[in-house]
């Protein structure tokens, strides 16, 4: 089944504890990227990457690393995660023969303390 | 940047037409419209997408104003599965930066 997957879908952690949340698509996508979700925000996107070893800032890329070591993978790295990090998170992939379809994760909830 | 503007909610009774409007008056040539939605509880999924040309699929038609000002996101008969967050997105330069706004919210009516 084409999917992307995202784990861990609930996270807690603690003000400056480092944490990689793990996103992995099997489509073959060239193209992903992480969103955060904020309740009266929408979506908006941290990061996105279209191949592998290329990545780019999107709206609010601060406080936040990204890596594309590897096609099928695009983990998402809270150096020093804080209070304003708590959100919902979305990992999405497309292809470049048609890069406006999307295909997003089911989601992690993260909650900073 | 480009933006987009929708109403916050809107109400439909099942099985009637819904029509979701979205203002984006300082597109730019080269912007892709994009719609997607978000059912409770799931990420988003794409519904349509357009340049300049009204486009139709088997989920709904989206009609651009011919000034690109203004399109409308159509549901030909809405379900109470159409429930959900509608977003308008414009798409800058034919890549991935995507700009979603807070949406507007469809409820369906039994």
């Amino acid at each position: 089944e084409a999917q992307v997957t995202q784990n861990p879908r609930y996270l807690i952690t603690v003000t400056g504890k480092k944490l990689t949340v793990t996103c992995s698509q099997n489509m073959n996508h060239e193209y992903m990227s992480w969103y955060r979700q904020d309740p009266g925000l929408g979506l908006r996107q941290i990061y996105y990457s279209m191949n592998v070893e290329v990545t780019d800032k999107g709206d609010v890329p601060e406080g936040y690393k990204v890596s594309r070591k590897e096609k099928r993978n695009f983990p998402l790295i809270l150096e020093s995660p804080s209070p304003n990090q708590t959100s919902l998170y979305f990992c999405a992939s497309s292809s470049v023969d048609s890069q406006e379809t999307q295909y997003f994760g089911p989601g992690t909830r993260l909650l900073v303390l | 940047d480009a933006k987009t503007t929708q109403p916050n909610s809107m109400e439909s009774n099942e099985e009637e037409p819904v029509h979701l409007p979205c203002n984006h008056s300082t597109i730019s040539g080269t912007d892709y419209i994009h719609w997607y939605r978000q059912l409770p509880s799931q990420g988003p999924e794409y519904v349509i997408h357009g340049l300049t040309s009204n486009v139709n699929n088997r989920m709904a038609s989206l009609a651009i104003a011919e000034d690109r000002k203004s399109s409308t996101l159509i549901l030909h008969r809405a379900t109470l599965r159409d429930a959900a967050v509608y977003y308008c997105i414009l798409r800058f330069n034919y890549g991935q930066n995507f700009v979603f706004g807070p949406g507007t919210r469809l409820s369906v009516l039994p």
